[in-house]
């Protein structure tokens, strides 16, 4: 159980374009979802959490006007990366904890998707 | 041995020893710590948690260790098998968000 499902796994774009990924629990509820990057040989750096219903919480420095993230329902949420560049190339990974479980439950974590921008 | 890379420490070990990995984490107000495994292209995979009423905790082959006088963590790994390899990396949390540390690389040879 608790599987977190990312689309797509892999995606090329042109600078200028926009990318969305989407970010699905399979199997459970979560109110919450986290969106993480990861730069190669680094850790996983926190940008946002997406809160179902409400507007999401971003972690100082990440702009929101170009990530733009949306929880619609309680198994789904989006982030659009908004005129994307090259430098906003990176390995970007969902994660989701089950609305009835607290924080001291882990979260599950998507297969992350790979975005090249050219 | 262990050495550090660009930005990933390394611990490279032979297929049958033991395997520990430390984490130091930053907030003394942290109360449930994780460790995730991650393969190349892959998301983080949960193996073991542990929370701050507690020292230690044992899964299938990894044991957990909690000091939180120094705010140290580790993972021990018995019997490292091949397909133990990959970035392991400590987790800490307070409620909410999930802290990552900075990760290190296992290299396991047959």
């Amino acid at each position: 159980g608790a599987v977190v499902s990312q689309h797509p796994s892999r995606v090329i774009c042109k600078s200028g374009t926009s990318v969305k990924i989407e970010c699905r629990s399979l199997d459970f509820q979560a109110t919450t979802m986290f969106w993480y990057r990861q730069f190669p040989k680094q850790s996983l750096m926190l940008m946002a959490t997406s809160n179902e219903g409400s507007k999401a919480t971003y972690e100082q420095g990440v702009e929101k006007d170009k990530f733009l993230i949306n929880h619609a329902s309680l198994t789904l949420s989006t982030l659009t990366v908004t005129s994307a560049h090259p430098e906003d190339s990176s390995f970007y990974i969902c994660s989701a904890r089950p609305t009835l479980t607290g924080g001291d439950s882990p979260l599950h974590f998507g297969n992350g998707t790979r975005l090249t921008v050219t | 041995g262990e050495s550090v890379g660009l930005h990933l420490p390394t611990l490279s070990v032979q297929e049958g020893d033991n395997s520990i990995i430390n984490c130091a984490y930053s907030n003394s107000a942290s109360d449930y710590f994780i460790w995730y495994k991650q393969e190349s292209g892959k998301g983080p995979q949960f193996i073991i948690d542990i929370r701050s009423n507690m020292d230690k905790r044992q899964g299938q082959r990894v044991t957990v260790l909690l000091n939180k006088t120094v705010k140290h963590l580790s993972l021990q790994i018995a019997a490292t098998q091949p397909g133990d390899s990959a970035v392991y990396f400590c987790a800490e949390t307070g409620y909410s968000t999930l802290t990552f540390g900075k990760g290190t690389m296992l290299l396991v040879s047959p």
